[in-house]
């Protein structure tokens, strides 16, 4: 099981360029999360899915959209990238709500100039 | 709002010495409580949750909700314990609108 994978590692992005960050599981998981970790900040909710089509704003939407066509993937849309977004990218995903352990990716290091 | 706090950025202890990384919350219900770990180059992952009331790598922590805390403790620092070490928070009942964390402490432990 290759668990959680998130593509890609790094980016740079201009600022006013589009791009879409990977988030694939192999864990048949319903549950997905979209955090971003600012510098010396703890991990912040931008999205999440309770399951195939069903999708939800968690703390930081702004800026992202996100689509869960599938159970395993849950790619998270920046659009019009701004400096403010420049952060790191965890995707992770749970069998259940909260309550059950969460599964992260390695994470994508996404820096817009 | 829920909030996560810990209020050491880092925390330097010689091997053999015990370890208490700090966190205090603030919620209004019954929260669901983890410090989770990275250890260098590697991904975020659980270390233990409040419900199980286990001990993981020799680390136990207890809920105390009158002081509203979830400190983290461990008798007997090991070099391998090095690490980043979040506390986090998720709302009672199973909900899925995830995890509330803190901004983490690293942890240093010198030889």
């Amino acid at each position: 099981n290759a668990g959680v994978t998130q593509t890609p590692k790094f980016r740079i992005l201009k600022i006013g360029q589009s791009m879409t960050l990977q988030c694939a599981q192999d864990m048949n998981h319903n549950y997905m999360y979209w955090y971003r970790q600012d510098p010396g900040m703890g991990l912040k909710l931008i999205y999440y899915s309770v399951g195939a089509g069903i999708t939800d704003k968690g703390e930081v939407p702004n800026g992202y959209n996100v689509s869960r066509s599938t159970t395993e993937d849950f790619p998270l849309r920046l659009e019009l990238a701004a400096p403010s977004q420049t952060s790191v990218y965890f995707c992770a995903s749970s069998y259940s709500g909260t309550a059950y352990e969460q599964y992260f990716g390695p994470g994508t290091r996404l820096t817009v100039t | 709002a829920q909030r996560v706090t810990q209020p050491e950025k880092l925390l330097s202890v010689f091997k053999g010495a015990p370890v208490e990384l700090k966190c205090n919350y603030s919620y209004s219900g019954s929260p669901e409580l983890f410090w989770y770990v990275q250890y260098s180059r590697q991904r975020l992952q659980l270390l233990l949750r409040h419900i199980s009331r286990e001990s993981i790598k020799g680390f136990t922590a207890d809920l105390n909700k009158g002081e509203t805390s979830f400190h983290l403790k461990k008798p007997f620092a090991q070099e391998e314990d090095s690490a980043m070490y979040y506390c986090a928070l998720g709302r009672s009942g199973g909900g899925a609108d995830g995890l509330t964390f803190g901004k983490g402490t690293h942890l240093i432990i010198q030889p």
